[in-house]
C-alpha cells in the first residue's frame, strides 16, 4: 500500500463552523504534513509531524490545530475560518528514518476546502 | 532562504514535440532537488529526483541533471504527450528535516 489516503475530498463550511480534515497511511512513514495550496500557487507548508511530534509548525493561526493520534493518522481541526482559508489541504508522509536525508513526499490527493 | 524559480506557464506543445521546462534554485548548503507532477484534481507525485551535482534523473521518458554550477535543474522530454497534460513543480530540500520547497509551477497542456 503506497497510499496516502485523505477524506473528506471536499469540504464546504460556514465561519463558525467546526470540521476535521483526516489523513491516514500504512507505509510505516514517521513523518507527516500538512500543506496548504491556493489556486495556481505551489504548496506550502503548515505543519511537520515526526514520530507523532509537532516539529515545525510554520506560523499557522490558531484556528488551524493538528493531531497525530498514531503513527498512521493525521487530523487537521478547523475552527473558525476566513473565507480565504478557501485552498486544497494536502497531507503527505514520507519514511524520516534519518533528519539529514532528504526523502521523497508521499502526498494525498487532498481536501478541497471552501469556507462561506 | 531557500527558493525556486521556474518558468511560468502555461506551456502548450504538440504531440511529441521536445519539453524543456526551466528550473534554477538558492539555497544553502547542498539541496536534494526534485520534479513533482499534478494531474488536474489529484496530489503531487515525485516525478525523478537528484540529491547531488551532475547526479540525473530520470523516470517516463522525462529527465533533469542536477548542474551546481548554473544552480539548475531543467527537467526535459523528447516527446510529450497528450497524457503529459499536467502541472510540474520544481523543488528542493536543504539542511534535513524534510522542509521541501517548491517553485510556482509550470502547467503543461499537450494538444493532439
Amino acid at each position: 500500500d503506497t497510499e496516502v489516503t485523505q477524506t473528506p475530498k471536499h469540504l464546504v463550511m460556514g465561519m463558525t463552523n467546526k470540521k476535521s480534515l483526516k489523513c491516514e497511511q500504512h507505509m510505516g512513514h514517521r513523518a507527516m504534513y500538512w500543506y496548504k495550496q491556493k489556486a495556481k500557487k505551489p504548496p506550502e507548508l503548515m505543519f511537520v509531524y515526526s514520530y507523532e511530534k509537532l516539529s515545525i509548525n510554520e506560523s499557522v493561526p490558531s484556528r488551524f490545530s493538528p493531531e497525530c493520534p498514531n503513527s498512521s493518522l493525521l487530523n487537521l481541526h478547523l475552527h473558525a475560518l476566513q473565507p480565504e482559508d478557501s485552498a486544497l489541504y494536502l497531507c503527505a508522509s514520507s519514511q524520516s528514518r534519518d533528519a539529514s536525508f532528504n526523502e521523497k513526499l508521499f502526498f494525498g490527493s487532498g481536501t478541497q476546502l471552501s469556507v462561506l | 532562504g531557500n527558493s525556486v524559480t521556474q518558468m511560468e506557464g502555461p506551456v502548450t506543445l504538440s504531440e511529441e514535440a521536445f519539453l524543456t521546462i526551466n528550473c534554477t534554485y538558492t539555497a544553502t548548503g547542498y539541496p536534494s532537488l526534485f520534479w513533482y507532477v499534478q494531474y488536474p484534481g489529484e496530489g503531487l507525485q515525485l516525478l525523478l529526483k537528484a540529491t547531488k551535482a551532475d547526479d540525473k534523473g530520470s523516470n517516463k521518458g522525462f529527465e533533469a541533471t542536477y548542474r551546481k554550477e548554473t544552480t539548475s535543474f531543467h527537467l526535459e522530454k523528447g516527446s510529450v504527450q497528450v497524457s503529459d497534460s499536467a502541472v510540474y513543480f520544481c523543488a528542493l530540500s536543504a539542511g534535513g528535516y524534510q522542509k521541501v520547497t517548491f517553485g510556482i509551477g509550470t502547467k503543461l497542456q499537450v494538444i493532439p
